[in-house]
């Protein structure tokens, strides 16, 4: 597609449940980032991925969140045993490649996740 | 460590007035990179400008311009004439080289009226 996609736009789960997030880069973008945000703590980085690979997984808050790329393209985001202070929105961003900070990462709309 | 402070929250402007957002940076590496991003109210962030450490050439397109000056750790943006269409929350945000990790500051929500 032309850009970076997410689904679903919108999920609202319980307390404890698991959930999965989708984000489908922009086609030949090779490097895939995860990012949140949230009203307290503002954009926060996750995880980043280099083809299938995690170089960078620095920014997952718990044991409970993981990530994974197959393919190099599409990517996962699993959230087990949520908990209410993982509402934020989940973003995703492309790019071409992970060459050291300075290519540019391009953003998807996000996942709105909710957790009653 | 790496840290962007944009100190401005909120700001409210009139149409056809320049606004200039703040953005201060903290870095102890040499070679870093920055940017600027809008989120309008659609949510998604849209990627405005990217410029290195070493290029201090201050970037004109169109309506915006920024203006870099390493003696301050400033990168400012700086929107004339401002226009309806421009409300939005606009991010700055610092990538030191070696690291993949985008830091942002918290934001500005800029409000632009009619």
């Amino acid at each position: 597609g032309a850009g970076v996609s997410q689904s679903p736009s919108n999920k609202v789960t319980e307390k404890g449940k698991d959930v999965e997030l989708r984000c489908d880069p922009i086609s030949g973008h090779t490097a895939l980032y995860w990012y949140r945000q949230s009203l307290g703590q503002g954009l926060e980085f996750l995880i980043y991925f280099q083809g299938n690979s995690a170089p960078d997984k620095s920014g997952l808050p718990s044991d409970r969140f993981s990530a994974e790329r197959t393919g190099g393209s599409v990517s996962t985001l699993t959230i087990q045993r949520t908990q209410q202070e993982d509402s934020a929105v989940y973003l995703c961003a492309s790019s071409l490649y992970a060459s050291g900070g300075q290519e540019t990462q391009y953003f998807g709309p996000g996942t709105r996740l909710l957790v009653l | 460590a790496q840290k962007v402070t944009q100190a401005q929250t909120e700001i409210s402007v009139v149409e056809k007035e320049d606004v200039t957002l703040d953005c201060v940076y903290e870095t102890r590496d040499t070679t870093y990179y920055l940017f600027w991003y809008k989120q309008p109210p659609s949510g998604e962030l849209v990627f405005l400008i990217r410029r290195n450490s070493f290029d201090e050439q201050n970037e004109i397109s169109g309506r915006y311009s920024w203006n870099f000056q390493k003696s301050t750790s400033s990168f400012n943006f700086t929107i004339t004439a401002s226009q309806v269409v421009d409300s939005a929350v606009y991010f700055c945000a610092l990538s030191e080289y070696g690291s993949e990790k985008l830091v942002f500051g918290k934001g500005t929500k800029l409000t632009v009226n009619p």
